[in-house]
C-alpha cells in the first residue's frame, strides 16, 4: 500500500505561471515532509521541507503547504522557469530514520 | 567536498553473477541509505545504516547485502543477480536522518 501518493504522473505549465504539485499521505505518524527534484541521469536533490508543526514554508520561488487534517501537501513554484523541468518527489518521515517516497510528478515548463 | 560518490555509473551483469556497488560520502554523515528506482516508480529503500557497524533492512532487501565498517563507506552487494534487479541504484547520506543527500546513481542491467 502506498503511504505517499502523487496522483499526477505529469504536469505541464507555461513559463512564468505557477506550478502546483500535489502529494497525499496516509500514515498519521508522518511528521516531516520533503520535496526532492530529479533531473535525468542524476540523483535527487533536496529542495524544501516542512515540519508538521508548520503549515507553510517558503524558500525563494518555492513554497510548500501542509494541510494535516487532509493529509495533503503541495509544492508551489512561482514563477515557473524552463530549468524547473524535472521529476519532483514528495517524501515523508515519522517514527523512524526512513523516508517514504511517492512515485514522482514530471514537471515540464514550456518557454 | 565531493559529497556522495557512487561507482560504477553503469554495469551489465549476466544472470547469476555477483557485484558490489560502491558508495562513499565525505560529509561525516552517520546515516546512509541504499535505494532502487524502477521506471515510473518512486525510490524504494533496500538497506540503511545509522552508523558504522549498524545496518538494517528496508522495504526491498531480498537479494542484497550491505556492510558498514567505516563512516564513509556503505557498499551494496548483489549475490546471484536476477533480471528483477535491473534498476537504477542510489546511495544517500544524512546528518540527522532528515534531508538526505544522494549520489548520481548506478544503472544496472541484468541479462
Amino acid at each position: 500500500d502506498q503511504q505517499v501518493k502523487q496522483n499526477s504522473p505529469s504536469l505541464s505549465v507555461q513559463e512564468g505561471r505557477i506550478s502546483i504539485l500535489n502529494c497525499d499521505y496516509t500514515n498519521s505518524m508522518f511528521d516531516y515532509f520533503l520535496w526532492y527534484k530529479k533531473y535525468p541521469a542524476e540523483g535527487p536533490t533536496f529542495l524544501i521541507s516542512i515540519s508538521s508543526i508548520k503549515d507553510k514554508n517558503e524558500d525563494g520561488r518555492f513554497t510548500v503547504f501542509l494541510n494535516k487534517s487532509a493529509k495533503h501537501l503541495s509544492l508551489h513554484i512561482v514563477p515557473s522557469q524552463p530549468g524547473d523541468s524535472a521529476v519532483y518527489f514528495c517524501a515523508a518521515q515519522g517514527g523512524s530514520e526512513k523516508l517514504v517516497f511517492g512515485k514522482g510528478t514530471k514537471l515540464t515548463v514550456n518557454p | 567536498n565531493a559529497g556522495v560518490t557512487q561507482t560504477p555509473k553503469f554495469r551489465i551483469l549476466k544472470i547469476g553473477q555477483s557485484m558490489t556497488l560502491q558508495c562513499t560520502q565525505d560529509m561525516n554523515h552517520n546515516y546512509m541509505y541504499w535505494y532502487r528506482q524502477d521506471p515510473g516508480m518512486g525510490l524504494k529503500l533496500i538497506y540503511y545504516s545509522v552508523g558504522a557497524g549498524i545496518t538494517d533492512k528496508g522495504e526491498v532487501p531480498n537479494g542484497y547485502n550491505v556492510s558498514r565498517s567505516t563512516t564513509e563507506d556503505f557498499p551494496l552487494r548483489l549475490e546471484l543477480a536476477a533480471p528483477s534487479q535491473t534498476s537504477v541504484y542510489f546511495c544517500a547520506s544524512s546528518l540527522n536522518s532528515y534531508e538526505q543527500y544522494f549520489g548520481p546513481g548506478t544503472r544496472l542491467t541484468v541479462t
